[in-house]
């Protein structure tokens, strides 16, 4: 089936700097991808949407020159955490839509924690 | 923006069954996805419904009426190991609506 691997799965970093996560589709080409915050004990909040080779489309709320979507290709799309802060800390998972199977596969997500 | 409902938490007998509800708004909608999430995990897929009706897949079976906008997750002879939360998510556009999850506690 399909795959989305998603590096680091945690990662502890100090207030100010910079962090990037990468999600890769496996076997199949990720047009799309979406990337997801959740806090504990909370619902997945979708943060943004990328499409490879334009610019994400980030939902209401979400500063987009702080986390900055790179899609170049059609299988990783990055997140970078700039100038993490430790209310950034969170579960950050990505999400790829296979147009083949209309499935949606999620990265087995990236534990941020900022100190 | 879209709300999607379903309860907070719950709690069964091991053995038993459990059956969770989700209601969405049904402009724009297309499809409805279930989810079981453990604690520190990605999300697993359960199920998808486009069409109305229930769809079994083993001890998990789920159904849709898109009229209602309503949705529910059966979990049949239920096991310790199916305590998770479980997330409707619906499809409207392109990207998936979560519901804030159910927890379910399965108890001996």
């Amino acid at each position: 089936g399909a795959v989305v691997s998603q590096h680091p799965s945690w990662v502890i970093c100090k207030s100010g700097t910079s962090v990037k996560i990468e999600c890769r589709s496996l076997d199949f080409q990720a047009t799309t991808m979406f990337w997801y915050r959740q806090f504990p004990k909370q619902s997945l909040m979708l943060m943004a949407t990328s499409n490879e080779g334009s610019k994400a489309t980030y939902e209401q709320g979400v500063e987009k020159d702080k986390f900055l979507i790179n899609h170049a290709s059609l299988t990783l799309s990055t997140l970078t955490v700039t100038s993490a802060h430790p209310e950034d800390s969170s579960f950050y998972i990505c999400s790829a839509r296979d147009q083949d199977t209309d499935g949606y596969t999620f990265g087995s997500g990236t534990r941020l924690t900022v100190v | 923006g879209q709300n999607i409902d379903q309860p907070t938490e719950m709690t069964a007998t091991e053995g038993a069954i459990v059956q969770i509800n989700c209601t969405y708004q049904t402009s724009g909608f297309n499809g409805l996805f279930w989810y079981q999430q453990h604690a520190g995990e990605a999300p697993t897929f359960l199920s998808y419904n486009v069409l109305d009706g229930l769809e079994e897949k083993g001890r998990f079976s789920s159904f849709l009426s898109r009229s209602k906008g309503y949705s529910y997750l059966l979990l049949k002879e239920l096991q310790m190991k199916d305590s998770a939360s479980y997330l409707c998510a619906a499809q409207f556009v392109t990207p998936l609506v979560f519901g804030k999850g159910t927890r379910l506690s399965v108890i001996a």
